[in-house]
């Protein structure tokens, strides 16, 4: 089983709404990452959590908080979005940090702020 | 800074062969790496090459390096309609990063 998976496929929120998006893998994968994906544009990386643990924050700003509850779970909370943050989110795992790792990646939530 | 470049769009015939390039700028990425993302869908990892390698081939797939000069190709045999996709080449920078280039569509011509 190489599944990351990841909820809601689509949401659609308001700019001061609060929702939240999901992502869980069983692989016993130690790191998890969420990337943002713009139309025709490649990933970028926003956080990468390992052994539960915040590792890396890309500058991302504060109205998108991620959560790691434990090693198989990953949220990421959205609340005051604007228009722009508009994207493709996905979220990845891999066995541990580490380049020698290859991070595999989820179908990914399709997120629109109205 | 770290980049990876590569052509936005090719067109192949079904059946003959797709050579994607990708050229990248950290000659200290460990690993390279081709994903695969079709309309809609997120990111599958087709494969990936230790920069210590020079080929790696896997069924209809075959990945060239030149690490003198920084490039990467994929080499799609047989290209069927399913093939049809976005292809991006990938750069690990450090433990956990990896830089993606733009993408290349990958369009299958009848």
């Amino acid at each position: 089983d190489t599944e990351v998976t990841q909820t809601p496929k689509h949401l659609v929120m308001g700019m001061t709404n609060k929702k939240s998006l999901k992502c869980e893998q069983h692989m016993g994968h130690r790191a998890m990452y969420w990337y943002k994906q713009k139309a025709k544009k490649p990933p970028e990386l926003m956080f990468v959590y390992s052994y539960e643990k915040l590792s890396i924050n890309e500058s991302v700003p504060s109205r998108f908080s991620p959560e790691c509850p434990n090693s198989s779970l990953l949220n990421l909370h959205l609340h005051a979005l604007q228009p722009e943050d508009s994207a493709l989110y996905l979220c990845a795992s891999s066995t541990t940090r580490g380049a020698g790792n290859t991070i595999y990646f989820g179908e990914g939530s399709w997120l629109t702020v109205v | 800074g770290e980049d990876v470049e590569q052509s936005l769009f090719l067109s192949v015939r079904e059946g003959d062969s797709s050579v994607i390039n990708c050229t990248y700028t950290d000659s200290s990425s460990t690993y390279l790496y081709w994903y695969k993302q079709e309309p809609g869908a997120g990111l599958q990892l087709l494969t990936y090459i230790f920069s210590n390698m020079d080929m790696k081939q896997d069924q209809r797939l075959t990945v060239l390096l030149n690490k003198k000069d920084k490039h990467l190709s994929l080499r799609i045999a047989d290209t069927q309609t399913g093939d049809s996709a976005i292809y991006f080449c990938a750069e690990s920078i450090g433990d956990d990063k990896i830089i993606f280039g733009k993408g290349t569509r990958l369009h299958i011509l009848p």
